[in-house]
Parts: structure tokens; C-alpha cells; sequence
């Protein structure tokens, strides 16, 4: 089972529109989340950083939750653009092995229509 | 714009093919890895490397094969390719304590 589920697993959504995607993970010790946006053909490319310490974090239109004690953290996007749709993809970081390890939810794909 | 690039960005070859997937970077990253990626589903990591010479196998299993004789080029290879090597290949690197990656723009393999 995957330790960072997400969802929903698609969204559609008009320009202009607001929406939140959701993770949840059961990664322990955890470290910190980042959110990556994926457009397609291209590598993700990070949003945004949550550690331990921080509820919310903001980038823009993005704005980042976490709340560390129930495991959950949501992307919620203000006043959707056409270059918003996109894969968005929660990752955790387990800082507690000696090497450390990333643990990867399997996207929410948004799309933006005009 | 990422300073990682990848070649080829797509690739449509028979079974029993050699293949090599390049990568390289300018950040003077030392960590590099290989991800694996198949439509709706999560990244998985097949190979990494903390520096030069040192290379390893990630969490999937994977009959390809890597090399890192510079700290700017980590090569992934495929000896003989199969239909079931299609996918997309992501590399990505990081600084030495840092998690956050930098990705390059993937190469998506077709294996006919």
C-alpha cells in the first residue's frame, strides 16, 4: 500500500474556478511535504515545501496545508488559469533511514477548461 | 528553467535493441537518480548515485543498468530492450543534504 495517497485522482474544473487537492500519508518519522506540478511531457517541478513546524505556506495562487497530526496536507488553487492543468504530485520525505527516502502519491490530474 | 537535460526526449525502437538514455546537469549536483513513471502512477526510483563512482539500485527492480564516471553525467542503459521497458524515464538530481530534486524534462521509451 502506498504511504501517500492522494486525491481526487482527476479534477475538472472552469477557468477562474477554485479548487483543493488533498494527501495523505502515513510516512513515519516525516520530515517534510512538497507539492510538484507535472505538466504533461515535462518533469515536475516544485511548488512548495511544508515542514513539521508549518500549517500553511502560500506561492502565488498556491496555497499549501498541513497538519502534521492527522497526516494531511491539501493544495488549494485560487482563480484557476489554463496553465494550471496539470499532474499535481505530493511527496514525503522520510528523513528517518540513513539515507533518507522520498515517498510519492500518484497525482491528481487538473484540468482547467476555458 | 532546470539545468538538467535529457536526450532523448522520445525514443521508438524494436525488441533487442541497446539503448542509452543520457543525462546530464551543470548545478554540480552530486546526488542523481532514475525514476520510472507510468501513466497515473506514483514515481518509482531505480537507480541513484551519491557521486562519482558510486551508483545504486533504487526500490524498483529494473534490468537496466547506470554509470557515473562524471559528477555531470549519470548514462542509463538498456542492453536488450522489451515491450515491457515502455515508459516514461525521469532523471533528477540534488545537493548532498537537500531532498528537494530537480528534474530533467523525462524520455518517453517505446519499445515495439
Amino acid at each position: 500500500k502506498n504511504q501517500v495517497e492522494q486525491s481526487p485522482q482527476s479534477l475538472i474544473i472552469l477557468e477562474g474556478k477554485n479548487c483543493t487537492l488533498q494527501c495523505n500519508y502515513t510516512v513515519s518519522p516525516f520530515s517534510n511535504l512538497r507539492w510538484y506540478k507535472q505538466d504533461t511531457g515535462r518533469g515536475p517541478v516544485s511548488l512548495t515545501i511544508m515542514t513539521f513546524s508549518e500549517n500553511t505556506k502560500s506561492n502565488g495562487r498556491y496555497t499549501a496545508t498541513l497538519d502534521a497530526d492527522t497526516k494531511q496536507s491539501s493544495l488549494h488553487i485560487t482563480a484557476s488559469q489554463l496553465s494550471d492543468s496539470a499532474s499535481y504530485i505530493c511527496v514525503v520525505y522520510d528523513r528517518g533511514s540513513t539515507l533518507g527516502r522520498l515517498y510519492f502519491g500518484r497525482g491528481t490530474q487538473l484540468t482547467v477548461w476555458p | 528553467e532546470a539545468d538538467i537535460y535529457q536526450t532523448p526526449r522520445y525514443l521508438v525502437i524494436g525488441t533487442g535493441k541497446k539503448i542509452t538514455l543520457e543525462c546530464s546537469q551543470t548545478m554540480g549536483h552530486d546526488k542523481m537518480y532514475w525514476y520510472q513513471q507510468d501513466p497515473g502512477m506514483e514515481l518509482h526510483l531505480i537507480h541513484y548515485s551519491y557521486g562519482v563512482n558510486s551508483t545504486e539500485k533504487g526500490d524498483l527492480s529494473s534490468e537496466s543498468t547506470v554509470s557515473r564516471i562524471r559528477t555531470e553525467h549519470f548514462p542509463l542503459t538498456l542492453e536488450s530492450a522489451r515491450p515491457s521497458h515502455t515508459s516514461q524515464y525521469l532523471c533528477a538530481s540534488s545537493l548532498s543534504g537537500a531532498n528537494v530534486l530537480t528534474f530533467g524534462a523525462g524520455s518517453r521509451l517505446t519499445v515495439l
